[in-house]
C-alpha cells in the first residue's frame, strides 16, 4: 500500500505570493493533519481535518488555511507568504480522529517550501 | 502547558557504541501519550514507539529500549550497539488527551554514527 504522499516535494516562492500544498492519505485513513517544521526545530501542529471538517488548529495566523476533500485528500494554503514560512510542511494521516490502539500518525516525506 | 525538551542537540558516536537520547516533558494532564519518531534525511517521520501515561513498563525492541519514568517526567531512548543506519534526527513528542493529533514535539536530537 502507498504511504502518505505529498506534492510537490520542493517549492520556491516569493514573499507575498500564495502557495497550495497537497496531501493524499493512506487508503482508508480519514484524518489528515498538517505540521510545519522549521529548520532545526521539531514539527509544529497546524491543522487537523477529519471527515472533511476542521477538528483542531494550532497557533498559526489566518494566512494558513486548509480543507479536506470527499476522497480524504487535503490541501494546505498559505497566503501572503513571509520569509519565516520557509519550512518543511508535513502531512500525516490516521484512521480516525484520534489514534487508538497502535494507530499512530503516519507522516509523508513533506514539501520543502522556500520563500525568497 | 505541554512541553518537550530534548537537551541534546547533536550526538556523535562510533559504531557499536551505546547511546542514550534524553527526553523530558511537562504536562498537567494525568492522561497523555509519549512518542519517539526517527527522521532520516528523506524527511518522513518514522514511528518508533508509543507509551501512555499509565504504562511505566520499560520496553525493548531489538537494539532499541525505552525508559519511562513519571517521577522525573522523562522518557529516554537507548540504542545499543549503534549502527551507521541509525544516523538520523530523533524526536520525542507528547500528545494531550483532548486532541490526539496535536503532537508536541521536542526540538530533536541529531545522532551521527560514524563507522
Amino acid at each position: 500500500d502507498a504511504g502518505v504522499t505529498q506534492s510537490p516535494t520542493h517549492l520556491i516562492k516569493t514573499r507575498g505570493q500564495h502557495v497550495t500544498l497537497r496531501c493524499s492519505p493512506i487508503s482508508g485513513h480519514k484524518s489528515v493533519s498538517w505540521y510545519q517544521q522549521v529548520l532545526g526545530q521539531g514539527p509544529q501542529f497546524i491543522f487537523q481535518y477529519y471527515e472533511k471538517e476542521e477538528r483542531g488548529r494550532g497557533n498559526f495566523p489566518d494566512r494558513f488555511s486548509a480543507r479536506q476533500f470527499p476522497n480524504y485528500s487535503s490541501e494546505l494554503n498559505v497566503n501572503a507568504l513571509l520569509l519565516g514560512d520557509s519550512a518543511l510542511y508535513l502531512c500525516a494521516s490516521s484512521l480516525r480522529q484520534g489514534f487508538t490502539g497502535n494507530s499512530p500518525l503516519h507522516f509523508g516525506n513533506g514539501t520543502r517550501l522556500t520563500v525568497t | 502547558a505541554q512541553k518537550v525538551t530534548q537537551a541534546q542537540t547533536e550526538i556523535s558516536v562510533v559504531e557499536k557504541e551505546d547511546v542514550t537520547l534524553d527526553c523530558v516533558y511537562e504536562t498537567r494532564d494525568t492522561t497523555y501519550y509519549l512518542f519517539w519518531y526517527k527522521q532520516p534525511p528523506s524527511g518522513e517521520l518514522v514511528f518508533l514507539i508509543r507509551r501512555n501515561s499509565f504504562d511505566e513498563q520499560n520496553e525493548i525492541s531489538g537494539r532499541y529500549s525505552w525508559n519511562f519514568q513519571k517521577s522525573t517526567s522523562s522518557f529516554n531512548f537507548t540504542i545499543t550497539a549503534s549502527q551507521v543506519v541509525d544516523s538520523a534526527v530523533y524526536f520525542c513528542a507528547l500528545v494531550p488527551p483532548y486532541n490526539n493529533n496535536d503532537m508536541r514535539f521536542g526540538a530533536g536530537t541529531r545522532l551521527t554514527v560514524k563507522p
